[in-house]
């Protein structure tokens, strides 16, 4: 089986740098994505890390370490609209995608 | 750009009616599955398929669910009876190299 965890909520304030942590325990890890999802929407990609390191896309950036079975998703220049519920996702080796609870994130003047 | 398709978007019934979700997926995308997502937790997987084959469906509640993807194409989700406890967002989202692209979901009440 696939157990995920992340925060369940994080506050921040406009213009900062937030980290949103994520462990997970698998069997056949075949890659972690990241997704972000306004209150009522569907999910939409931001990040799809397989290998250990940093993968960095503009004001995001997502971080792998397959031996401690741990990914973060860094937001920097927080703005209002980042506010919303990120989710961590694992991908095993049958192409099934496993989330967690999501984190949702509030973003304060 | 290629979008998932879903419909309908969103869907009220009373419990022990019949209702039924559509997915178009991405073309050519061989892979669909079909998550659960109730008011703040992350979605659950119902269904994967690969072309028109079930390979995953552990989680369906195959007494009152039921998901099919004849042609290998669309595919409909369908709960009869609906429960209260139904009611939650059904999204649908298709894979071809191990990206998911996820559709718009439909929202289902159930009074």
């Amino acid at each position: 089986g696939q157990n995920i965890d992340q925060p369940t909520e994080m506050t921040a304030t406009e213009g900062a740098i937030v980290q949103i942590n994520c462990t997970y325990q698998t069997s056949g890890f075949n890659g972690l994505f990241w997704y972000q999802q306004h209150a009522g929407e569907a999910p939409t990609f931001l990040s799809y890390n397989v290998l250990d390191g940093l993968e960095e896309k503009g004001r995001f950036s997502s971080f792998l370490s397959r031996s401690k079975g741990y990914s973060y998703l860094l937001l920097k220049e927080l703005q209002m609209k980042d506010s919303a519920s990120y989710l961590c996702a694992v991908n095993n080796a049958g192409n099934m995608l496993t989330f967690g609870g999501g984190t949702r994130l509030m973003v304060k003047p | 750009e290629a979008e998932v398709a879903q419909s309908p978007r969103y869907k009220i019934t009373e419990k022990s009616q019949a209702v039924a979700f559509w997915c178009d997926p991405i073309s050519g995308h061989a892979t669909l599955y079909w998550y659960r997502q109730i008011l703040g937790q992350g979605p659950e997987l119902l269904v994967q398929f690969q072309d028109e084959s079930v390979v995953d469906d552990s989680q369906l509640p195959k007494d009152r669910f039921s998901a099919e993807r004849l042609k290998g194409v669309d595919s409909t989700l369908k709960i009869q009876p609906a429960e209260l406890g139904d009611s939650a967002m059904y999204l649908c989202a298709s894979s071809l190299d191990g990206q998911k692209f996820f559709g718009p979901g439909t929202r289902l009440t159930v009074l």
